[in-house]
């Protein structure tokens, strides 16, 4: 079956600690994204990257980090400098550019304790 | 920036009965592209319809349907017929090299 997957479903951080979010797709999409969702908030994009090698900030990048070495894999790693990450997390692909249809994932839940 | 607003935060909806949601966007662009997505409580996104803003004729998708107002800017989703698994939360998109959100709405159908 050709999709998306993200993991963990949970994910649970002391402070101070780094985290790594997984995304992984097979749908051959050259472009993959990640979004924040908080409460009573639409999608806020944090990175996006249309490339292997290759990655954009977006608009709230700060405290967070990614990685592009393969097409299939996009993870996220939410470091220490981000003031408030508890947060459910979306991963996205699309064939090409922005102007593709997105496909999500199934979303991260992560809580800072 | 272009920003997407959904006004209406919740609605409700009898089991069979038709619900028009709304969206409004801002933006000085030509050409661009809209979304409607569903996020049921899994909180999956759903891709349920896209409108390509070139084209004139409004899109459909079984019983969902969009009503398209390029010069008031605006994007309604009207899901006829509801049915209970239609409860989810809709968000609204407006994507031209630059994907964004409105804050959602809540719908819920009731038996």
């Amino acid at each position: 079956d050709g999709g998306i997957t993200q993991s963990p479903k949970y994910l649970f951080r002391k402070e101070g600690q780094n985290v790594t979010l997984s995304c992984e797709q097979n749908l051959n999409h050259d472009a993959m994204y990640w979004y924040r969702q908080d409460p009573g908030q639409g999608l806020r994009l944090i990175y996006y990257s249309q490339i292997v090698n290759d990655f954009q900030k977006g608009d709230i990048a700060e405290g967070y980090s990614v990685s592009r070495e393969k097409k299939e894999s996009f993870p996220l790693t939410v470091t220490s400098a981000q003031k408030n990450p508890t947060a459910f997390y979306l991963c996205a692909s699309s064939m090409g550019g922005f102007t593709d249809t997105q496909y999500f994932g199934p979303g991260t839940r992560l809580t800072v304790l | 920036a272009q920003t997407v607003t959904q006004s209406q935060p919740e609605m409700s909806v009898q089991e069979a009965e038709t619900v028009t949601l709304s969206c409004t966007y801002d933006t000085s662009e030509n050409n661009y592209y809209l979304f409607w997505y569903k996020q049921p409580p899994s909180r999956q996104m759903i891709l349920v319809i896209r409108q390509e803003a070139y084209k004139q004729q409004n899109a459909t998708e079984n019983r969902f349907s969009v009503n398209f107002q390029k010069a008031a800017k605006s994007f309604s989703l009207k899901i006829s017929d509801s049915q209970l698994g239609d409860t989810a939360m809709y968000f609204c998109a407006y994507n031209n090299n630059d994907m964004r959100f409105g804050a959602g709405t809540r719908l819920t159908v009731k038996p």
